[in-house]
C-alpha cells in the first residue's frame, strides 16, 4: 500500500536556527498538508498546499514558516528561527482531491526538539 | 464546522465491543462524520467514514441516527493493539470547502488483558 514518508524522523536543534522537515506524498496525490502536535496536546492544521500554491493556513503558521515542493516528489516545511514552543512531532498528509470528506493519508511523523 | 463531543477515555478489555459515541448537535446538512485513530508516536490514521445510518468496513461499523446529532464508533472485539487515539471528526461536503481536517482532543481507547 503506497504511504507518505517523511525525514527525518527526529531532528534535535537549537533556538534561532532554521529547520527544514521534508516529506515525500503518495505519487497520485496532488493535494498536502502538514499539521503539528504538541506532546500531549491536539493535531493542529498548520496549512494546506495545491499546485505550487498554498491553499489555506491557520493562524499558527505565520512569517516563520514556510512550504515548497521543490520538485516532483518533495514537499518542504521550513521553520526560519525555531523557537522552543515549536517543539512538536510534524505530520505530513496528502490525499488525492480537496474536499475534507477526502481520506488524508498521514507520514510517520518528524519529532522536532528545540532547546 | 460542527463542534464534537466525545468521551475522553474508555478502557475494554480483550475480546470486547467498544462503542464510542461523539455528539455533533450542530452538523449540518452537507458535512460528513469521520473517525480517525492515532497511535503513539504515529499519525493519524483513517477509519471510517459516514452520512447516515450504518456504514461498515473490514475495521469498524460506523451508527448515525436520522436526527445525525450523534454517531457512534464500534469496533467489534478489541484487541491490545486497538489500544490507541480515537479522533471523530465532522468534515464539510461542498465546492470549495476547506480540506483542512480539525481534530478535537479524541477518546483515548486502553484495551487490557
Amino acid at each position: 500500500e503506497p504511504e507518505v514518508t517523511q525525514t527525518p524522523s527526529h531532528q534535535v536543534t537549537q533556538m534561532g536556527q532554521e529547520v527544514i522537515l521534508r516529506c515525500v506524498p503518495i505519487s497520485n496525490h496532488l493535494y498536502f498538508y502538514w499539521y503539528r502536535q504538541i506532546l500531549g496536546q491536539k493535531v493542529e492544521f498548520l496549512v494546506s498546499f495545491y499546485n505550487n500554491e498554498i491553499s489555506e493556513k491557520s493562524e499558527i503558521f505565520d512569517d516563520q514558516f514556510s512550504v515548497e515542493r521543490p520538485d516532483g516528489s518533495n514537499f518542504t516545511l521550513k521553520i526560519r528561527s525555531t523557537k522552543l514552543e515549536d517543539s512538536a512531532m510534524y505530520f505530513c498528509a496528502s490525499s488525492e482531491v480537496w474536499v475534507a470528506q477526502e481520506t488524508q493519508y498521514f507520514g510517520p511523523g518528524t519529532r522536532l526538539l528545540v532547546l | 464546522l460542527a463542534k464534537t463531543t466525545q468521551p475522553i477515555s474508555m478502557d475494554s478489555y480483550e475480546g470486547q465491543e467498544v462503542n464510542i459515541t461523539c455528539s455533533h448537535n450542530n452538523i449540518a446538512t452537507n458535512d460528513y462524520i469521520t473517525w480517525y485513530q492515532q497511535f503513539p508516536s504515529q499519525g493519524p490514521r483513517f477509519i471510517i467514514q459516514g452520512y447516515k445510518t450504518k456504514v461498515t468496513n473490514e475495521v469498524a461499523s460506523l451508527f448515525i441516527p436520522a436526527d445525525r446529532k450523534s454517531s457512534t464508533l464500534s469496533l467489534p472485539r478489541v484487541s491490545l493493539s486497538d489500544t490507541a487515539v480515537y479522533y471523530c471528526l465532522v468534515v464539510a461536503n461542498y465546492g470549495g470547502s476547506q480540506g483542512n481536517l480539525i481534530f478535537g482532543k479524541g477518546t483515548k481507547l486502553s484495551v487490557k488483558p
